[in-house]
């Protein structure tokens, strides 16, 4: 089953850092970009940054460049979010999704989404 | 970065009606343009990709058009599972972006 699983989220303090992770399984997961894409709390979808099939080549939303590092680890099948200097409107379900297979920019499978919090 | 502007943001409808949703782009995108459906506490789902191409799976009563800067999706015949959230995204540039959002819900 093509499947991509994203965890890592938590609670974390203004200014502070996490690291989310997403595990990727049933498809060659080296030959597709991988995305991160986020959802504040009652609000709609927001694209936050994606990674090409060998990790050379990244691109992030403004709000986001400059604090969050995207990377991969093809051996391991694995994709990441470094999040630093984190603020409150970074709140938000984060979902790993992989990038369509036809090399379009469009997300054809998604994770269930794991929560960040950033509170005091 | 492109700005895409849905419309309307919320509809109520009935089982069996012919729902349609526009989506502007503040920009020329081609047909650079998806969209997904998402049910409240689950990931999106991709319904449309290229403004007109049918998913695998996704049944054929969902339909997307138009090209440039104006977009539709309709449901030809709205199902109880189709009361949900759709986004459209554009991808023809960098940051990719997501319109706000059309609420369908049951009248």
């Amino acid at each position: 089953e093509v499947q991509v699983v994203d965890s890592g989220g938590g609670l974390v303090q203004p200014g502070g850092s996490l690291r989310l992770s997403c595990g990727a399984s049933g498809f060659t997961f080296s030959s597709y970009w991988m995305s991160w894409v986020r959802q504040a709390p009652g609000k709609g979808l927001e694209w936050v940054a994606n990674i090409r099939q060998d990790g050379n080549e990244m691109y992030y939303v403004d709000s986001v460049k400059g604090r969050f590092r995207i990377s991969r680890d093809n051996a391991m099948n694995s994709l990441y979010l470094q999040m630093n200097s984190l603020r409150d409107e970074d709140t938000a379900v984060y979902y790993c999704a992989r990038d369509s297979s036809s090399g379009l920019g469009f997300m054809d499978v998604w994770g269930k989404g794991t929560t960040v919090t950033v509170s005091s | 970065a492109i700005r895409m502007t849905q419309s309307p943001s919320s509809l109520s409808a009935s089982t069996g009606d012919r729902v349609t949703i526009t989506c502007r782009a503040s920009q020329y995108i081609s047909t650079y343009l998806a969209w997904y459906q998402q049910k409240p506490g689950k990931a999106p789902k991709v319904l449309i990709s290229s403004a007109s191409t049918l998913e695998s799976g996704v049944p054929s009563r969902f339909s997307g058009s138009g090209s440039g800067t104006d977009f539709t999706l309709t449901i030809s015949y709205l199902q109880s599972e189709d009361f949900a959230t759709y986004y459209c995204q554009q991808f023809y540039s960098y940051p990719r972006t997501f319109g706000q959002g059309t609420k369908v819900e049951i009248k």
